[in-house]
């Protein structure tokens, strides 16, 4: 089974509005991380965000932030007021056992594509 | 500024060739990763190491070997470079322990290997 699934290859949004990045997730652990990473055609990748399982708040930076339903194991990208500089491919992530305090490796979704419009 | 190096950007080399793709970090960390990218399919573990010397395969291993003699350098080896390992190769890094937002990794530039 997908430990993580991004279910939107591509997103279509106009500058200035704000769009939400589907992200769901599949695990076991109780402790767990969520984070989000952007990577524009230049090919780096750039953190955006991080959600723990404990954290009972939403995670928000500047202009992200993460929509967290442990319930329903999601955890949304909410970018707001978008810009140009926002189009690049945005891939959702997981790392699980944090408590464990071993190596454990980021899961990743499939990624969207995100084209922010002029 | 803290940094992930990979050695070349772009490379381009025959079947059947060895293949060394390297990974150098200053930033101390423990452990270090080496990814492959792919259109559709995300980013998928080839291997990743904890300490020096110390290696464990990810999802994605075969075809591939890696090494780790020194903490700050990780390589990633194509014993017999195939045109299906033509692919964006990314090498990570990450400390252990510390706060939870610290276990996310930091990430290389990126090495475009085409295999012909």
């Amino acid at each position: 089974a997908q430990k993580i699934t991004q279910t939107q290859p591509g997103m279509f949004v106009q500058e200035k509005e704000a769009v939400t990045l589907d992200c769901t997730y599949d695990t076991s652990d109780q402790s767990y991380g969520l984070f989000w990473y952007k990577q524009p055609s230049s090919g780096e990748m750039i953190f955006l965000i991080y959600q723990g399982s404990y954290d009972e708040q939403n995670a928000t930076e500047g202009r992200y932030s993460l929509n967290f339903q442990k319930a329903r194991k999601s955890a949304n990208l909410v970018i707001s007021a978008s810009q140009l500089g926002d189009s690049a491919m945005y891939f959702c992530a997981m790392r699980e056992g944090l408590l464990g305090g071993s190596a454990r490796q980021l899961t990743f979704g499939s990624g969207t594509q995100l084209t922010v419009l002029p | 500024d803290v940094k992930v190096t990979q050695s070349s950007r772009y490379l381009v080399k025959r079947t059947g060739e060895k293949v060394f793709l390297e990974c150098v970090q200053d930033m101390d960390h423990e452990n270090m990763f080496w990814y492959r990218q792919d259109p559709g399919l995300g980013l998928r573990l080839i291997y990743f190491s904890y300490d020096v010397k110390m290696k464990e395969k990810g999802d994605i291993p075969e075809g591939y070997s890696v090494s780790r003699e020194k903490k700050e350098r990780f390589s990633l080896i194509l014993e017999s470079a195939s045109t299906n390992q033509t692919s964006m190769y990314l090498c990570a890094s990450s400390w252990v322990t510390g706060p939870q937002s610290n276990y996310g990794y930091t990430f290389g530039s990126g090495t475009r290997l085409t295999v012909v």
